[in-house]
Order: structure tokens, then sequence, then C-alpha cells
């Protein structure tokens, strides 16, 4: 059974960092391209960062490039989202989320986590 | 970036009713459509890819249809755990981009 467990959502004050991991079991991490989704309070969701198979390539939404980072330790089959210079839009439940197929992104999600709440508020 | 627009943003159904939802593209995006199914305080669930395929595990009551900017998401005989909120994304170019959401209520 594929599951995806995020951790590191807290509070934070503006222009700080956090950091967040989802920790996958239940298939081949290393096969697959991951991403961060979030979803501010009441708002619809909203792609932050991709992550290929590798490692070798990340993708990043605008409002989030310069400021995040995304990574992954495929021998510890965790993916990992590096917040920087946070801002009060970027409060949000954040997901991670699975890649339907391996080799190459999809940009669709056949597998999410329950996510990990950032608020960002002085 | 490609917008989705979802229409209607709620709706009201008895169970056994037939519920249409409508995602509409701001350009075309082929069959690259996916629609999931959000219940509060849950993680979105997969249930259709490439606007019409059936995710594994899904209840056939839910079709999805439709290719270039309109497509439509019908639940046939609408069951009790079928509430929720539905969302559309398109697959087409990267950033991907959801819909607004549909919210569905008995």
């Amino acid at each position: 059974e594929v599951q995806l467990l995020e951790s590191g959502g807290d509070l934070v004050q503006p222009g700080g960092s956090l950091s967040l991991s989802c920790g996958a079991s239940g298939f081949t991490f290393s096969n697959f391209a991951m991403t961060w989704v979030r979803q501010a309070p009441g708002k619809g969701l909203e792609w932050v960062s991709t992550i290929s198979d590798s490692g070798g390539v990340t993708y990043y939404a605008d409002s989030v490039k310069g400021r995040f980072t995304i990574s992954r330790d495929n021998s510890k089959s965790t993916l990992f989202l590096q917040m920087n210079n946070l801002r009060a839009e970027d409060a949000a439940l954040y997901f991670c989320a699975k890649d339907p197929k391996g080799s190459g992104w999809y940009r669709f999600f056949d597998y999410w986590g329950q996510g990990t709440l950032v608020t960002v508020s002085s | 970036d490609i917008l989705m627009t979802q229409s209607p943003s709620s709706l009201s159904a008895s169970v056994g009713d037939r519920v249409t939802i409508t995602c509409r593209a701001s350009q075309t995006i082929s069959n690259y459509l996916s629609w999931y199914q959000q219940k509060p305080g849950k993680a979105p669930k997969l249930l259709i890819y490439g606007a019409s395929s059936l995710q594994t595990g899904v209840p056939s009551r839910f079709s999805g249809s439709g290719s270039g900017t309109d497509f439509i998401l019908t639940i046939y005989s609408l069951q009790p755990e079928d509430v929720a909120t539905y969302v559309c994304q398109q697959s087409y170019r990267t950033p991907p981009t959801f819909g607004g959401g549909t919210r569905v209520e008995i």
C-alpha cells in the first residue's frame, strides 16, 4: 500500500524558514517524480514544485522560485521542501504527491499524503 | 498559465441522482485532464485521468468525458459517501493547474 506522510509544518514568522519532509513507502520511491502541492485555508490547490526521479531536474512555481528548494533522498525514500523567506501567502496545507508512472513527469498525481500545515504569522 | 474553470461551484442533489460537473480550460489541453475527489481533512484522491480513464479502484459510477477545452465529470447514482469537493487539473503544460473545485452535497 502506497503511503506518503508529511511532517515539519509549524508556525513561523514572516521572513523565517521551515523544512518539510515526506516519507514514502509501498512503492519504489526512486522510480517516480515527486511533487509538493499546497492549499491555503479555504482556497484551491496550487502546484508548488516537482523533482525528477533521480533528483537531477527540478521545477518551481513562479511564486516560490528562489525561496523554496525541493530535494530528495532516494536511499531513505524521503522528499523534502526547504522554505526560506516565508511570506503570509505561503501559509497553507502542504501535500506531497506521487507521479503515476516512472521515467518522466506526467504532471498528475495518483497518491497524495494527508498534508502538513504551515502557518506564517508574527 | 492555463486557467481551469469549474461550474457549478457547489451543488446539492439526492441519493441516486446523476450529477454532472463541468471543467473548462483557457486553452486546448487535448485529453490531459484529471479529476480528484477531496474530502475535508483528507488527501485528494485521483478518480479520472486522461479525461476518461478510471483510476484503479474507483467505482464505475464515476465517469469522465471531453477533450480540447471542455470536460465533464459525471457521477451516476450519487451515494452518501460521494459528498466531497471535486477538482479538475490539467497536465498538458507546466505549471499544472487546478480548477477551483465543486462542492457536492446531499
